[in-house]
């Protein structure tokens, strides 16, 4: 079945800090991957998504590049804010259901940005 | 304008009771879902309908029926409520299609005491 690894948190950085946070997956076919941002209390908000390999997803100044041959999507921003602090979340959409098929999410990572 | 919206955002109920989670979809997606997220924030799918058909029944107990009227609408149902279903579950939708993104609501917390 699908699934997907992310590093788990919490991460904490200071403002202006460079960001990475990993993320690989195990997939049959071709799937659509994403990055969901969760802010506390609130539902997941769509970050960026890549619909096919070597595709760069980018918002906000978080960016993410579709890797088939590490079978990865690691989320990058060059420099942070505070108000990033939130729990990010990697998940990808199989092909599997008809077009109804449900995310499978990674466990989430934590992020803590420090002013 | 609300894109997914969910009642109640907060639900506290004892066990055994039965309790419905409604959702709604101003979109014009034709496929929603439901999804669990534990208290360690890991989210599962649950279930997803395509055109108010059931597509997806991810090994939920049969106590959770979803139910949907029409396209903008899906509901949960869950009867017997026991401590383990306590969760915050997020109703989302999505047009159909393996590329398209999924727009979430903004969760209903269970508490079951």
């Amino acid at each position: 079945g699908n699934s997907v690894t992310q590093m788990e948190g919490p991460v904490t950085l200071s403002e202006e800090a460079f960001l990475t946070i990993n993320c690989t997956y195990t997939a049959t076919g071709y799937p659509s991957l994403f990055w969901y941002v969760q802010y506390p209390g609130e539902g997941l908000q769509l970050l960026l998504k890549a619909t096919k390999a070597d595709d760069k997803g980018s918002n906000k100044g978080f960016e993410a590049t579709y890797r088939k041959e590490t079978t990865s999507f690691h989320l990058e921003k060059g420099s942070v804010q505070v108000s990033d602090s939130a729990v990010y979340f990697c998940a990808l959409r199989g092909t599997s259901g008809g077009g109804a098929d449900g995310l499978t999410f990674g466990k989430g990572t934590h992020l803590i940005i420090q002013p | 304008d609300t894109a997914v919206s969910q009642t109640p955002k907060y639900l506290v109920t004892q066990m055994g009771n039965d309790k419905s989670i409604k959702c709604e979809q101003n979109l014009g997606h034709d496929t929603m879902y439901w999804y669990k997220q534990d208290s360690k924030k890991f989210l599962k799918i649950m279930f997803s309908y395509n055109n108010k058909e059931l597509i997806i029944n991810e090994t939920v107990p049969n106590r959770f029926s979803p139910k949907s009227p029409d396209k903008a609408h899906l509901n949960l149902h869950i009867n017997s409520l026991e401590l383990g279903d306590s969760a915050v579950y997020f109703c989302a939708s999505s047009l159909q299609g393996w590329a398209y993104e999924q727009y979430f609501g903004p969760g209903t917390r269970l508490t079951v005491t």
